[in-house]
């Protein structure tokens, strides 16, 4: 089982938009539509920020969006702030009801 | 509020046995409709999920630990405990418990505790 990939690092500088993507296979990321998303903080434990693809938990940013196109689903931000820096993970059921994370992209604000 | 509690010793001996557990307070184990999960993230690195267990008792594992991974529920006591064997250095890492939905929304965290390997 192989983590998903994810860019290791982004950067935008406040007030634009950043998008992350998650690219796996048609046997994780491409056979269904339930890609969540996490930020963590440093230090700090991960938070749920998508949920079944594209839905925000309440709470959460309009900022925060997402979506998928085949094998990759992708984050976007936008209006970026300083909060926003951090570690963002992609999370996607796999083969056999299994479960795999993407690999992570630290999120840089310049 | 859902909470969850991640408990265990904080050092295991390579080749033994380590044991977490997680309590949880908000929510019913039994209630049927989540999954309970655990998760692990070693020290400047990414998430790795463990596995998972249904009310039903329903184990799911990554292959890659499978085979030295246990989950399992304690109904009564509202807490579900993980047991990893023959531990090694590669073990050590920060394990969070979490709550999960059928599809894969981890919802809840424990706060996380660190699990170091060492003789």
């Amino acid at each position: 089982q192989s983590a998903l990939t994810q860019p290791a690092s982004v950067s935008g500088s406040p007030g634009q938009s950043i998008t992350i993507s998650c690219t796996g296979t048609s046997n994780d990321v491409g056979s269904h539509n339930f890609v969540s998303w996490y930020q963590q903080h440093p230090g700090k434990v991960p938070q749920l920020m998508i949920y079944e693809g594209t839905k925000r938990p309440s709470g959460v940013s309009n900022r925060f969006s997402a979506s998928k196109s085949g094998n990759t689903a992708s984050l976007t931000i936008s209006g970026l702030q300083a909060e926003d820096e951090a570690d963002y993970y992609c999370y996607s059921c796999a083969t056999n009801y299994t479960f795999v994370f993407g690999g992570g992209t630290k999120l840089t604000v310049l | 509020q859902v909470q969850l509690q991640e408990s265990g010793p904080g050092l295991v001996k390579p080749s033994q046995t380590l044991s977490l557990t997680c309590t949880v307070s908000g929510d019913s184990i039994s209630g049927g409709f989540y999954y309970w999960s655990w998760i692990r993230q070693p020290a400047g690195k990414g998430l790795e999920w463990i596995g998972r267990i249904h009310t039903s008792g329903t184990t799911i594992y990554n292959p890659s630990l499978e085979s030295r991974v246990t989950i399992s529920l304690d109904t009564p006591k509202n807490h579900f405990s993980l047991m990893l064997r023959s531990v090694t250095a590669a073990d050590t890492a920060v394990y969070y418990c979490a709550r999960d939905s059928l599809w894969g929304e981890l919802d809840y965290w424990g706060q996380g505790t660190l699990a170091t390997v060492s003789s």
